[in-house]
């Protein structure tokens, strides 16, 4: 199955910043995932980044907010802009693994713990 | 309602017995479920998928799935403190995503 690089694993923000979140994938995948888990909740789709094209977010989500970039098939960012406390979260970024089906289910990566102070 | 619905927890049990996690869902077209396990400040790691009706064994694991019911279940035999997590239920509602439950939080005592 395909690894996930995911860095930072953990940053601390003054408000009002921003902080930009990388995967890496060690093999070629069509679609990468963006995720955040708030304290003790679940995880939340943020947008799905396909290479090429415009990633494609979810309801309560912008791009203004969380802009995203896909430029080629092992790699992605997420940025996650304008830093309020309430965007502390974990941020995990996922994907299919390559040459199985979406039956298979995704992988993480590591997660990125965000403290906003 | 929630889309995908577990109970919290903590769900303790001693070590050896039989650990039941139960999922309910709120989409009929959903095609395929996912039980992931989550260990404290880790990501999510894939323990089992199911898309057709019944059983599927994997191990000390074994997944049950009730479409007409819309109900999910994740049982593990022989549990052991190491399994000690929180268990996450994941549905494809289709359009390759998924959408997880809150989370079940297991506690295996020696």
């Amino acid at each position: 199955s395909a690894v996930i690089s995911q860095k930072p694993s953990r940053d601390i923000c003054q408000r009002g910043t921003s902080l930009t979140i990388q995967c890496q994938v060690d093999s070629q995948v069509t679609m990468m995932f963006w995720y955040r888990q708030q304290p003790g909740q679940s995880l939340t789709l943020i947008a799905t980044a396909n290479q090429g094209s415009e990633a494609t977010y979810e309801s309560g989500f912008v791009i203004d907010k969380f802009p995203i970039s896909r430029p080629n098939l092992t790699f992605s960012t997420l940025t996650v802009s304008n830093l309020s406390p309430e965007d502390s979260s974990i941020y995990l970024c996922s994907t299919l693994p390559p040459g199985q089906g979406f039956n298979y289910g995704y992988t993480f990566g590591s997660g990125t713990r965000l403290t906003v102070v | 309602q929630k889309e995908v619905e577990q109970n919290s927890g903590p769900l303790s049990v001693p070590e050896g017995a039989i650990a039941s996690l139960n999922c309910t869902y709120s989409d009929r077209g959903s095609q395929s479920f996912f039980w992931y396990r989550q260990y404290s400040g880790k990501s999510p790691e894939l323990i089992m998928f199911i898309y057709s009706n019944g059983d599927k064994e994997d191990g000390r694991f074994t997944a049950q799935l009730n479409k007409a019911s819309q109900y999910v279940s994740l049982l593990i035999r022989d549990s052991q403190p190491s399994d000690s997590a929180t268990y996450l239920c994941a549905v494809n509602p289709g359009f390759q995503k998924l959408v997880f439950g809150t989370g079940t939080r297991l506690l295996v005592s020696p």
